[in-house]
């Protein structure tokens, strides 16, 4: 079974900073997606970024990156010039390739960005 | 453009007493559809998922139901609640048959059962 897994339950930075959110995964499967979802207070979540594991090159969204280590199973989301509008919950979430449907999700991690 | 709403957004309700959440997603057809109960330290739990009018598949055993009687609703259901069922509540949908991983998520309903 696959587990995604995020050790650090809360986060905190000053507004401009850069901070990296760490999140490990466990699976036997060579075909997959992996993604960072945020969940601000409001309480709706949304896609932030998505990678494919086929796929060497690290994604990016404007502020937003990953660290992709396919080897290490590691996958960190990196935020640049940290803004208050990205406090949030983010989870780390994985799914396998073929005809899958199910998203696995992580623990989350709750940043703070701190004016 | 598409949108989904799951209602109530708050619900308060005694042990032993049934429960109705529900979802409707507008603006698609066949979506995949899903509950999630979200735990305070332990993300996101899925609970149930549908490919289809009355296809139901559920993720772990519990005292919860779901039922998708038309293709665009789909509800979260319990004879008699637990105090365990307590939690946080979050409806789900993605593009039929693409897996890429997007999914698009309502604005929750939180049940605290007392």
């Amino acid at each position: 079974a696959q587990t995604v897994t995020q050790s650090q339950p809360e986060m905190s930075v000053q507004e401009a900073e850069t901070v990296t959110l760490s999140c490990t995964y466990d699976t036997s499967e060579n075909n997959y997606y992996l993604f960072w979802y945020k969940q601000p207070p409001s309480r709706q979540m949304i896609l932030v970024i998505r990678q494919e594991a086929y796929k060497q090159q690290n994604a990016t969204e404007n502020r937003f990156s990953v660290n992709f280590q396919k080897a290490a199973k590691s996958f960190s989301l990196k935020i640049s010039d940290s803004q208050l509008g990205d406090t949030a919950m983010y989870f780390c979430a994985f799914i396998r390739g073929e005809g899958a449907q199910k998203l696995v999700f992580g623990q989350g991690t709750r940043l703070t960005i701190n004016p | 453009s598409q949108t989904i709403h799951q209602w109530p957004a708050t619900l308060v309700q005694p042990v032993g007493s049934p429960l109705s959440l529900e979802c409707t997603v507008e603006g698609t057809s066949n979506p995949n559809l899903y509950w999630y109960r979200q735990a305070a330290g332990r993300g996101l739990q899925l609970l149930f998922y549908s490919v289809g009018i009355g296809q139901i598949s559920s993720e772990v055993p519990q005292n919860l139901s779901a039922s998708r009687p038309q293709d665009r609703q789909f509800i979260l259901s319990s004879k008699k609640l637990l105090l365990s069922d307590s939690g946080f509540y979050l409806c789900a949908w993605s593009v039929l048959g693409q897996n890429t991983g997007e999914l698009f998520f309502g604005e929750g309903s939180r049940l605290t059962v007392l």
